[in-house]
Parts: structure tokens; sequence; C-alpha cells
């Protein structure tokens, strides 16, 4: 059974930092591009960074460059979201989620709060 | 580049069938999308995948009252026989350089 569990959620004073991580299990984890995606309270679904399986490509959306960092650890079967220089406006439910081989998202995790206040 | 355009909301009456829709902008109608479905107070989840040419492959454990297809730049998800728990959000998502997502369509069950 494929799983993905978030931790590392929390509050956090503006211009902190925070580390996120997701443990995947029920699938070759390198096998798989991965994601973050938040929710901010009574919004959408945003987008916030992917990692292909190899990590030799990389992408966020501007409004994280530069200060979020996506990584993953195969041996832990983990991926990371370093979040340094938090806003307001970072506030959100993080989610985990697993890209198919044909790019659609199949796979996502129940998500951690991150509080920035 | 590219944009997803869904409706605020929806409504159907119980054991009826809806049709959402994403709406691709001009210049990219070959794009594929995803569907994800967000009940209250949960995760997203996965739904299908649509084609271009309107075939739609679904995740595991989807009901057959869920169903996907595509008019030029619409993808359009059916759901039939509507049940208290389809009320949700509903997001489309598409890729390229990173992930798209849709503004979600508010489902109300009458």
């Amino acid at each position: 059974e494929v799983q993905l569990v978030e931790s590392g959620g929390g509050l956090v004073q503006p211009g902190g930092s925070l580390r996120l991580s997701c443990a995947a299990s029920g699938f070759t984890f390198s096998d798989y591009s991965m994601n973050w995606v938040r929710q901010a309270p009574g919004k959408g679904l945003e987008w916030v960074s992917y990692i292909t399986g190899t990590t030799t490509t990389i992408y966020y959306t501007n409004s994280v460059k530069g200060r979020f960092t996506i990584s993953r650890d195969t041996a832990k079967n983990s991926l990371y979201l370093q979040m340094n220089s938090l806003r307001d406006d970072d506030t959100a439910v993080y989610y985990c989620a697993r890209n198919s081989a044909d790019g659609a998202i199949d796979f996502w995790g129940q998500g951690t709060l991150v509080t920035v206040s | 580049q590219v944009v997803l355009t869904q409706s605020p909301s929806a409504s159907a009456s119980l054991g009826a069938s809806v049709k959402l829709t994403c709406t691709l902008n001009s210049g990219h109608s070959r794009y594929a999308i995803a569907w994800h479905q967000q009940q209250p107070q949960k995760g997203p989840r996965y739904l299908m995948k649509v084609n271009n040419d309107g075939s739609h492959t679904k995740g595991d454990g989807i009901p057959d009252r869920f169903s996907g297809s595509t008019s030029g730049a619409e993808r359009y998800l059916t759901i039939s026989s509507l049940q208290s728990e389809d009320e949700a959000d509903y997001y489309c998502q598409t890729w390229g350089t990173g992930i798209l997502f849709g503004g979600g369509t508010k489902l109300t069950v009458l």
C-alpha cells in the first residue's frame, strides 16, 4: 500500500525556518518524481516544488525561490522541504504528492500544517 | 503559459449526474489534465487523468460512477448517481515546467 506521511509542521515566527519531511512507503521511491503542494486556509491548491527521482531536475514556484529548498534521500525513502525566511503568506497545509510517469500527481499525503505568526 | 479555468461552484441532486469542466487556455488545448477530489477537512485524492483524445485512466479504487472526457480545450469530469460523499472540491491539474492547478469547483449535492 502506497503511503506518504508528512511531518515537521508547526508554529513559527515570521523570518523563521522549518523543515518538512515526507516518509514514503509501498513503492520504489527512487523511481518517482515528487512534489510539495500547499493549501492556505480556505484557498485552493498551490504547487510549491518538484524534484525528479535522480534529483537532476528541480523546480520551484516563483514565490518560494531562494527561500525554500526541496531534497530527497533515497536510502531513507524520504522527501524534504527546507523553508527559510518564512512569511505570513506561507501559512498553509503542506502536502507531499507523488508524480506518475506521465506527469499527473497520482498519490497524496495527508498534509502537515505550517502556521507563520 | 498554460492556464486552467474552473467554475467556482456547481450543484446537482442526489442520484443525478453532474459534469464539471476544466478549460485550457488558447494554444494549450492538447494538454492532458488530472482530476483530484478533496472532501471537507481531508487531503486531496487523485481521481483520473484525461487525455486530449478523450481517453482517461482512473486511479485505484475510483468508482465507475466517475468518468472523464474531452471536447477541444475542455476537459470534463462526469459523476453519475451522485452520492452525499461526492460533495467536495474538485481540482484539475496539468504539468510542464512544474505543476499547475485550476481554481477548483465546489460541488454541492442537493
